[in-house]
Formats: C-alpha cells, sequence, structure tokens
C-alpha cells in the first residue's frame, strides 16, 4: 500500500522558513514524480511544485518560484519543500503528492497535510 | 496558463437521483495522441482529494461505477448516476495537459 507522510508544518512569522518533508514508502520511490499540493483554509487546490523521479527536473509555480525549493532523496524515499520569505498567503494544508507517471500526470495518492500557517 | 473553470459551484441532489458537474479548460487540453489530459478528484470534509478519474473518461480502481467522466477538447463532465450519501464531497477538475497544472475551483455536492 502506498503511504505518503508529510511532517514539517507549524507557525512561522511573515519573512520566515520551513522545510516540508514527505515519507514514502509502498513503491519504488524513484520510478516516480512527487508533487507538493497546497490548499488554503476554505479554499482549493492550487500546484506547488513537481520533482521529476530522477530528481533532476523541477517545476514551480510561478506564486512560489525563488522562494520555494524541492528536492528529494531516494535513499530516503523522501520529497522536501523549503519555504523561504514566507508571507501570510503561503498559510495552507501542504500536500505530498505521487505522481502517476512523468511530470504531466495526476495525483494519486495524497499524503494527509501538513499545516503551514505564517502569521506575527 | 490554462485556467479551469467549473459548474455550478454547488448542486443539492436527492438519493439515487444524477448529479452532473461541469468542467471547462480555457484551451484544449486534448494532446496528439487523442487523449484529453484531465482528472476528477473528490474530497470529503477533513481528507485529502481521492482521484476518481483521469484521461478525462477512464476511473480509477476501485472507483464505482456511477461515477464517469466524458467530454473533450475543452468542456468535460463529471456525473454521479444514483446519488449516494457517502457522495456528498467537493469535486475538482484538474488538467496535467502542461505545467502550471491547474485545478478548477470545485463544485461542493449536498443532498437534497
Amino acid at each position: 500500500e502506498v503511504q505518503l507522510l508529510e511532517s514539517g508544518g507549524g507557525l512561522v512569522q511573515p519573512g520566515g522558513s520551513l522545510r516540508l518533508s514527505c515519507a514514502a514508502s509502498g513503491f519504488t520511490f524513484s520510478n516516480y514524480a512527487m508533487s507538493w499540493v497546497r490548499q488554503a483554509p476554505g479554499k482549493g487546490l492550487e500546484w506547488v511544485s513537481t520533482i521529476s523521479g530522477g530528481r533532476t527536473s523541477i517545476f514551480y509555480a510561478e506564486s512560489v518560484k525563488g522562494r520555494f525549493t524541492i528536492s528529494g532523496d531516494n535513499s530516503k524515499n523522501t520529497v522536501y519543500l523549503q519555504m523561504n520569505n514566507l508571507r501570510a498567503e503561503d498559510t495552507a494544508l501542504y500536500y505530498c503528492a505521487k505522481s502517476a507517471a512523468g511530470i504531466n500526470t495526476w495525483f494519486d495518492p495524497w499524503g494527509q497535510g501538513t499545516l503551514v500557517t505564517v502569521s506575527s | 496558463d490554462i485556467v479551469m473553470t467549473q459548474s455550478p459551484d454547488s448542486l443539492a441532489v436527492s438519493l439515487g437521483e444524477r448529479a452532473t458537474i461541469n468542467c471547462k479548460s480555457s484551451q484544449t487540453i486534448l494532446y496528439s495522441n487523442n487523449k484529453n489530459y484531465l482528472a476528477w478528484y473528490q474530497q470529503k470534509s477533513g481528507q485529502p482529494p481521492k482521484l476518481l478519474i483521469y484521461w478525462a473518461s477512464t476511473r480509477e480502481s476501485g472507483v464505482p461505477d456511477r461515477f464517469s467522466g466524458s467530454g473533450s477538447g475543452t468542456d468535460f463532465t463529471l456525473t454521479i448516476s444514483s446519488l449516494q450519501a457517502e457522495d456528498v464531497a467537493v469535486y475538482y477538475c484538474q488538467q496535467y495537459y502542461t505545467t502550471p497544472l491547474t485545478f478548477g475551483p470545485g463544485t461542493k455536492v449536498d443532498i437534497k
């Protein structure tokens, strides 16, 4: 069974940093792209970033480009999202999701999410 | 960017009746391989989204056959043929034709 477990969320002041982690199990991690998708409280879904299975191709939403960095460690079956210069509008539940195949694909499954709150 | 829109914003349907959700993309998401790069998700309260359909009409394994997807090009539909109580949720469409990958704003389905 595929499992994705996010961690690292919390309360941070504007301008601060956080690193989210997503530990994966139940599949051959290096064969699949991994993504982060966020959901602001009471709002819809917003794709944030995707990293390829080889962890060499990376894509970002414009809203986070230059501030967030996605990375992956295939030896630890873990994908990370380093978030710097955080803003109030980054407040959201951050989901880790396995991409079905390649970069341009659907997400399945999703983790339970980790909550990031940016507030002073 | 490809903008995804959904209609209606919400709907209430009687148990056993049909629910229809529409999704429209701002440009075609039909690729030269004749596949529509569209997925549908169900998100129940307090839960992460769950994949229902991909390639616009392929049902994910384990998804009840009362859920079906149709459409091509820019116009798509998710149909729940006979609404059950457990189908109360918000439904999202997503295009994966190109980055940025984008979602529709969601349609909330309730019981009438």
